[in-house]
């Protein structure tokens, strides 16, 4: 049990649909992120909220929006997606955006756009 | 631009012992992270260096030599559920962190 969740865990949509996926952390930290990860390639951050104030949008395209309505929660919002959107979404948090201290993941969402 | 080098696939035997190589360059560092992801799983946390030098920790150990952008995971005494993707990452000067494509170790018996 690493105290994220995330729901759904596996998502399979049409290009013209909207999907949420939505991540909760019971750790008490104060940031919260979501990655992509693809096949044999890193994992490319998306999001970064500290303090439900979004700090990094790494040139992520706005058919992705993120909402974080409070340090527990964390959205994504998905809306006219590409098959190459297809990958498995992670949520991880961290007490903060410092040094040392390590995220924890939650288990993804493996979504697949048809 | 930034990048984090680390082997694709590694084949290792029980009970022996097996090094995972990481060399990085980013704009900055603000230390080096190793985790762990079983197949279907999420990445879980196995260490952190910021200074030079071996941190150990029972059957793995981090090194990290900042001067030569280089680190490595050492695993001891492999066992069968060792086998899963390590990840290599540096937190780079705005404290984002930068991911390697992992390296995936195979244990046999």
């Amino acid at each position: 049990e690493t105290g994220v969740t995330q729901t759904p865990r596996h998502l399979v949509m049409g290009m013209t649909n909207k999907k949420s996926l939505k991540c909760e952390q019971h750790l008490g930290h104060n940031a919260m992120y979501w990655y992509k990860q693809s096949a044999k390639k890193p994992l490319e951050l998306m999001f970064v909220y500290n303090f439900k104030e979004q700090t990094e949008n790494n040139s992520v395209p706005s058919r992705f929006s993120p909402e974080c309505p409070n340090s527990s929660h964390l959205f994504l919002h998905l809306h006219t997606l590409q098959p190459e959107d297809s990958a498995l979404y992670l949520c991880a948090s961290s007490q903060g955006l410092a040094d040392s201290y390590e995220q924890y993941f939650g288990p993804g969402t493996r979504l697949t756009v048809t | 631009g930034q990048n984090i080098d680390q082997p694709t696939e590694m084949t290792a035997t029980e009970g022996a012992i097996v090094q995972i190589n990481c060399t990085y360059q980013t704009s900055g560092f603000n230390g080096l992270f190793w985790y762990q992801q079983h197949a279907g799983e999420a990445p879980t946390f196995l260490s952190y260096n910021v200074l030079d030098g071996l941190e150990e920790k029972g059957r793995f150990s981090s090194f990290l030599s900042r001067s030569k952008g280089y680190s490595y995971l050492l695993l001891k005494e492999l066992q069968m559920k060792d086998s899963a993707s390590y990840l290599c990452a540096v937190k780079d000067s705005n404290y984002q962190l930068i991911w390697g494509a992992g390296t995936k170790l195979i244990i046999k018996p």
